[in-house]
């Protein structure tokens, strides 16, 4: 079984520039999330999607952060302009079904550096 | 919203010893679950077990185990016979919005 798959690996822009994510969840998985790893911290939920509905964006910051799931398969994370504190690694994440106790299977991330 | 707690930043232990992660949490929601991840210096997210809030017994998976105490609102993490490999960032979170805790780092001393 394929994992979930994230591109690129790593990312370096300037700051105010535009930068997009892109994420594969294991195929079937219903739900996607996206979360924010700043160094030394743990990982911080930005969007959760249940096919291509959001559950939860209430820690995204909206006025620079965008995300989409179209046909409930792939996403993409996108920030514009992007902020010298949006340096972190962003990992994608998808489960079977939200809120049960299946295992949520983490991609490899991408790391972001904005100079 | 719900909230996850750790209030270890760092722990050590003595290789073959046994060690326990604490993770405490706050939720209204009666029915919620309770995840543990390790986070190697690779910075891949290993899932380690699961407990579920009606599970009658405490979750084991190998060499971890949860000791979940509900009244207490705790599901601390216990490794037995402790490895280096097992020198990583652990994180406890909650099913219900997949909020993670801050993280302990483990560093496991031969």
């Amino acid at each position: 079984e394929a994992g979930v798959a994230q591109s690129p690996r790593y990312k370096i822009i300037e700051k105010r520039q535009s930068v997009a994510f892109w994420c594969n969840p294991i195929s079937g998985h219903a739900t996607l999330y996206w979360y924010q790893q700043i160094l030394g911290q743990g990982p911080k939920l930005l969007i959760q999607f249940q096919n291509n509905g959001v559950v939860d964006d209430s820690q995204l910051p909206k006025d620079r952060f965008s995300a989409e799931r179209l046909k409930g398969v792939d996403s993409t994370l996108k920030i514009q302009p992007a902020k010298l504190e949006d340096s972190a690694v962003y990992l994608c994440a998808s489960t079977l079904r939200w809120g049960g106790p299946g295992e949520q299977f983490f991609g490899p991330g991408t790391r972001l550096t904005v100079l | 919203a719900q909230k996850i707690t750790q209030t270890q930043p760092g722990m050590f232990v003595q290789e073959k010893e046994a060690v326990t992660l604490d993770c405490t949490y706050d939720t209204s929601d009666p029915s919620y679950g309770l995840f543990w991840y390790k986070q190697p210096s690779s910075g891949e997210m290993i899932f380690l077990i699961y407990q579920g809030s009606y599970d009658q017994q405490n979750a084991t998976e190998g060499r971890y185990s949860l000791n979940f105490q509900k009244a207490r609102k705790s599901a601390n993490l216990v490794i037995s016979a402790s490895q280096l490999g097992d020198s990583a960032m652990y994180f406890c979170a909650m099913s219900n919005d997949m909020r993670f805790g801050a993280g302990t780092r483990l560093t496991v001393k031969p």
